[in-house]
């Protein structure tokens, strides 16, 4: 079956260092990938995503590189803000999807300033 | 723009007791669904509706029932509850282009607690 393995954290960092969470997966066919993010007290919302092999999704300064080969698709941002403080879910998408996205655990960041 | 709306936030149940957690969204979503979150666990999906009148079972249905009599509720109900389903709920919706992608819509959470 599928499955998104992601550190689970928490990851702290201060402000304005490069931030790198790890996202591994495994699926049948060709999933889609994302990164979805939760604030304090809030649903998740989309981040950013990438539909095919060596795709870049980027919003918000974040950015992720699909990765077929490593089965990869590793979350980065060069300087980080306290704002970004949050929990990032990786997920996929594979086949219809009808029967929802596979989640990672999650990641909780946080961004000491 | 209300977007996915949960209610209640917040619930304390004790064990054996039933209630429903309601979900409205006003975007004229096709899909609809429900996800349970746990600590070290991510987002399980519990049942989930591609339309008025078609609903099904997910990951992690037991102890749960849904139902979808329009296009914008989709209420889970818990019959039973039991300390287990102690939780963090979401309610998350997209239309069907959306649902390709992946891009689902989430409300902000209903908390139960179950003694």
């Amino acid at each position: 079956g599928n499955s998104v393995t992601q550190m689970e954290g928490p990851v702290t960092l201060s402000e304005e260092a490069f931030l790198t969470i790890n996202c591994t997966y495994t699926a049948t066919g060709y999933p889609s990938l994302f990164w979805y993010v939760q604030y304090p007290g809030e649903g998740l919302q989309l981040l950013l995503k990438a539909t095919k092999a060596d795709d870049k999704g980027s919003n918000k300064g974040f950015e992720a590189t699909y990765r077929k080969e490593t089965t990869s698709f590793h979350l980065e941002k060069g300087s980080v803000q306290v704002s970004d403080s949050a929990v990032y879910f990786c997920a996929l998408l594979s086949g219809g999807g009808a029967d929802g996205l596979t989640f990672g655990k999650g990641t909780h960041l946080i961004i000491q300033p | 723009n209300a977007g996915v709306t949960q209610t209640p936030k917040f619930q304390v149940l004790k064990t054996g007791q039933s209630m429903t957690l309601q979900c409205a969204q006003d975007m004229n979503h096709e899909y609809m669904s429900w996800y349970r979150q746990d600590p070290g666990m991510g987002l399980r999906l519990i049942h989930y509706s591609v339309g008025a009148g078609i609903t099904d079972q997910g990951e992690v249905p037991n102890g749960y029932n849904v139902s979808r009599s329009t296009t914008e509720d989709f209420p889970l109900r818990l019959l039973s509850a039991a300390p287990s389903q102690t939780s963090v709920y979401f309610c998350a919706s997209s239309y069907f282009g959306g649902l390709n992608t992946g891009e689902l819509f989430f409300g902000e959470g209903s908390r139960l607690t179950v003694l």
